[in-house]
């Protein structure tokens, strides 16, 4: 079975300031990893996503995720935080080698970003 | 723009009273899923189709149906509402080039989203 953890309910930091939101999954294969952010009343925007291949990922609005694969992590940053970088924050696995598996979501993490 | 649509974006009905919610997309994505999420909680996978194979999640009550009359649309069916079923349902796709399975990587793109209320 595939999981997701998100250790952080919320997380809170200064604007200008570096922030990481955590992730850590769980797999028997090898996983596809993506990282969600949710504004209110809104859908899902997809961020980013890690495959194969570089273990930084770069993604939308400057945010960037680190696949640790020792550590089974996959963290979210960014140098530079904004007040509108304020939103909910899903990370996501998929197991590559189940042969057939949707995706599995963390349980969100509340970024708050204050001026 | 391609894109996911959902509609209505605001849905009150009644207890008991069935409601149908919609999705369609502009991305010709083969997959189309169903979401229910409640309140700053993780997306709940209710069922998905594949092509036109559905799929429901072992604990999807038998109260949720879905349709997918074509490519472009899907239609989630709720009979007979309760109050625990008030949450945004979310509509999602994704390109999966595999037949039989759900092994691409591709990513799966959301609509806005149905808040239902049940009064």
């Amino acid at each position: 079975a595939q999981s997701v953890a998100q250790p952080e309910d919320q997380v809170n930091v200064a604007e200008g300031n570096p922030l990481t939101v955590k992730c850590t999954y769980s797999v028997s294969g090898n996983p596809y990893l993506f990282w969600y952010v949710q504004y209110p009343n809104r859908g899902l925007q997809f961020l980013l996503k890690y495959i194969t291949g570089d273990n930084l990922v770069k993604g939308s609005y400057g945010f960037e995720a680190e696949f640790n694969k020792s550590q089974t992590s996959f963290h979210l940053k960014k140098p530079s935080a904004l007040v509108s970088d304020s939103a909910l924050y899903f990370c996501a696995v998929r197991d590559m080698n189940s042969g057939y598996s949707t995706l599995t979501f963390g349980k969100g993490t509340m970024l708050l970003v204050s001026p | 723009d391609a894109m996911v649509i959902q509609n209505p974006r605001y849905q009150v009905t009644q207890f008991g009273k069935p409601v149908t919610l919609s999705c369609s997309q502009t991305l010709n994505h083969n997959v189309m899923y169903w979401y229910q999420q409640k309140s700053s909680q993780a997306p709940k996978l209710l069922f998905h189709y594949y092509d036109k194979d559905f799929n429901n999640e072992a604990d999807t009550p038998d109260n949720f149906q879905s349709r997918r009359p074509n490519t472009s649309f899907c239609f989630l069916d709720i009979r007979s509402p309760g109050l625990g079923d008030a949450a945004m349902y979310l509509c999602a796709t994704s390109s999966d080039g595999t037949s039989g399975g759900l092994t691409s990587t591709d990513t799966q793109y959301f609509g806005p989203g149905t808040r239902l209320t049940v009064l």
